[in-house]
């Protein structure tokens, strides 16, 4: 069975300092991967995919992610986090060999930046 | 539409009681999900909708949850006799043919079962 993890419920970080949410995970095939976020009150928003290819995937708002097979992560980053910027955010994780596109997501994690 | 639509934004019952959740993809959209987010909670895959082949129900938690889609367009989410831990926010998403994984999500619908 698939899984992510996203093993902070909270990051805290400064405005103007980089962010980094993390994100492993664990398929048995190819994985596909996707960041989310979810602004209050909010449904949620596609950021940016890792589907094949160049393994730093850049998105929405200036964040990026980067794929790494050896170590089954895709953490999220962002040179300078922005106030608003604080959401919480989900790594979701699809598998190509699968019939149908659902994805599996990690539970989140709340970003906080602090002016 | 512009969006994914959902309706009620919120809606509270009684335990034992049926609801039904409304979701209006995307026009265009031939793939269309509904996911359940608890608190504290990612979000659990519920069901999935592609064209005019048959659902996959694999996520659906119980025999009280059914959901349809008419016309490859609306969908609606189904909860019989609901118990208190049916309580979340069900989330119905749609893409294009061929995505994978880049979903427009609609708002929600908050059920709160009391």
């Amino acid at each position: 069975a698939q899984s992510v993890a996203q093993p902070e419920d909270q990051v805290n970080v400064a405005e103007g300092n980089p962010l980094t949410v993390k994100c492993t995970y664990s398929v048995s095939g190819n994985p596909y991967l996707f960041w989310y976020v979810q602004y209050p009150n909010r449904g949620l928003q596609f950021l940016l995919k890792y589907i094949t290819g160049d393994n730093l995937v850049k998105g929405s708002y200036g964040f990026e992610a980067e794929f790494n097979k050896s170590q089954t992560s895709f953490h999220l980053k962002k040179p300078s986090a922005l106030v608003s910027d604080s959401a919480l955010y989900f790594c979701a994780l699809g598998d190509s060999g699968a019939g149908s596109y659902q994805l599996t997501f990690g539970k989140g994690t709340k970003l906080s930046v602090i002016p | 539409g512009a969006g994914v639509s959902q309706s009620p934004s919120n809606k509270v019952t009684e335990k034992g009681k049926d609801v039904e959740l409304r979701c209006d993809p995307i026009s265009g959209h031939t793939a269309l999900y509904w996911y359940r987010q608890s608190l504290g909670q990612g979000l659990e895959f519920l069901i999935y909708f592609q064209g005019n082949s048959a659902p996959d129900k694999s996520g659906l938690p119980s025999d009280r949850f059914s959901a349809e889609r008419t016309g490859g367009s609306v969908s609606t989410l189904t909860i019989q006799r609901t118990q208190q831990e049916d309580s979340a926010v069900y989330l119905c998403a749609s893409e294009r043919q061929g995505g994978p994984g880049s979903y427009t999500f609609g708002s929600g619908t908050r059920l709160t079962v009391v």
